[in-house]
């Protein structure tokens, strides 16, 4: 039981550069979730998936994209990287209601220079 | 609006009692979470209470809950280095499966 996993564990991008993270979870949880971590911001989120099919914005969508592929995996995707966007990024899932304990994944950190 | 507040930094010594303190500003909110992480690694839940209680206890982790001030506590008794971290405070809210956390409290426990 591995729990929530992300890839990479980090990245260096340019300006302008497109990429994918990935996470995945083996818990069977219907709801999953992207966050970013900036120092002094705590955390925000960029969007989660409330079941395998739909996905909506949190509170800093732009410049992101999603998919949620199956149960088990939910990607986030960065068209055009830009340098604001340097950040360590995690994934959660939760358990259901009503008190959606959230898991974390280990986190990605990314650079954008 | 919502909104979660914490102090930044916390320090105490080995074996002291460690205070975490969370205020958060909307009286919907369902449960309330504590979260610890260590550097380098992802979020670990550590604990949450519901609206209507007033205190948890699990082990040496206390929850106090004030409804009335919005206030809620961390208390963690026998202090170890171990437990050096960032904790966070989190809220939800009825029906909904997002929540809002607050900035963290770096706890930095001296030997």
């Amino acid at each position: 039981n591995a729990g929530v996993t992300q890839t990479p564990k980090f990245q260096v991008l340019k300006t302008g550069q497109s990429m994918t993270l990935q996470c995945a979870q083996d818990m069977n949880h219907n709801s999953m979730y992207w966050y970013r971590q900036d120092p002094g911001m705590g955390l925000r989120l960029i969007y989660y998936s409330a079941s395998e099919g739909t996905t909506d914005k949190g509170e800093v969508p732009n410049g992101y994209n999603v998919s949620r592929l199956n149960k088990r995996e939910f990607s986030l995707r960065l068209e055009s990287a830009a340098p604001s966007q340097t950040s360590v990024y995690f994934c959660a899932s939760s358990t259901e209601g009503p008190t959606y304990e959230q898991y974390f994944g280990p986190g990605t950190r990314l650079t954008v220079t | 609006g919502e909104d979660v507040e914490q102090s930044l930094f916390l320090s105490v010594r080995e074996g002291d009692s460690s205070v975490i303190n969370c205020t958060y500003t909307d009286s919907s909110s369902t449960y309330l979470y504590w979260y610890k992480q260590e550097p380098g690694a992802g979020l670990q839940l550590l604990t949450y209470i519901f609206s209507n209680m007033d205190m948890k206890q699990d082990q040496r982790l206390t929850v106090l809950l004030n409804k009335k001030d919005k206030h809620l506590s961390l208390r963690i008794a026998d202090t170890q280095t171990g437990d050096s971290a960032i904790y966070f405070c989190a809220e939800s809210y009825s029906g909904y499966s997002t929540l809002t956390f607050g900035k963290g409290t770096m706890l930095l426990v001296s030997p």
